[in-house]
């Protein structure tokens, strides 16, 4: 129940276009839902984060959206950028241990200029 | 730069051996996190400080403990090296317990000959 899945493992895009990372989870007490940007040779960084009280959220060419019923959120890049070649993990936390997070396995992405 | 600086950045030896991860939290941020980023297990939280006191527990061996200073900086102490405990190990710091940001450091990447 503690388990994030992502998907796809990578994900090659062309510059403009979009790129769609999905994730899933089981345990309805996570309350929190953020997106991590990671660059070869650095930790992870956050991109943008979601509470289950909202469907969606966007944060200049970065969206998260959420579907509570289905347990499940994605974040999706627009107009993407050879730039935004990075490893990209979903993950999640519940009320109380906000920072505990949980992890998916992440996603390579990689955008052709 | 996150703020949170980690040494060593490279750290080789050998089974069987001891060895202590340091990390110096951003200044300002009281609490410090302890993640450990493998192929097989992806990322994975290990523990948390906050102020000095272990706040929470996650993923972590026995064979492994930490402590958070008086002056902040946090080590992570890991004895009894197996070849499976290579990996990169992350230190994250925010400000408090609650929903602030988590700041990550480069990490320590551990090998285990």
């Amino acid at each position: 129940q503690q388990q994030v899945k992502q998907s796809p493992q990578s994900l090659i895009v062309q510059k403009g276009g979009i790129s769609i990372i999905n994730c899933a989870y089981e345990n309805t007490a996570f309350d929190y839902f953020p997106w991590y940007q990671q660059f070869p040779g650095k930790g992870p960084a956050l991109l943008i984060a979601i509470r289950p009280d909202v469907s969606e959220k966007k944060e200049g060419r970065f969206t998260i959206s959420f579907n509570k019923s289905a347990k499940q959120f994605s974040l999706h890049i627009m107009d993407s950028q050879p730039g935004d070649s990075a490893t990209y993990f979903c993950a999640a936390s519940m009320l109380g241990s906000a920072r505990q997070l949980t992890f998916g396995s992440g996603t390579q992405l990689t955008v052709l200029p | 730069d996150s703020g949170v600086t980690q040494t060593p950045k490279h750290l080789i030896t050998a089974t069987g051996q001891r060895v202590t991860l340091r990390c110096s939290p951003r200044s300002g941020d009281l609490s410090v996190y302890w993640y450990q980023q493998s192929l097989d297990q992806g990322l994975q939280f290990l523990i948390q400080y906050y102020n000095g006191e272990e706040r929470a527990k996650g993923n972590i061996l026995e064979r492994f403990s930490a402590q958070q200073f008086p002056d902040l900086h946090s080590e992570l102490n890991l004895s009894s090296l197996e070849l499976g405990d290579s990996a990169l190990y992350f230190c994250a710091s925010s400000v408090g317990t609650g929903r602030e940001k988590l700041f990550f450091g480069s990490g320590t990447q551990l090998s285990v000959l």
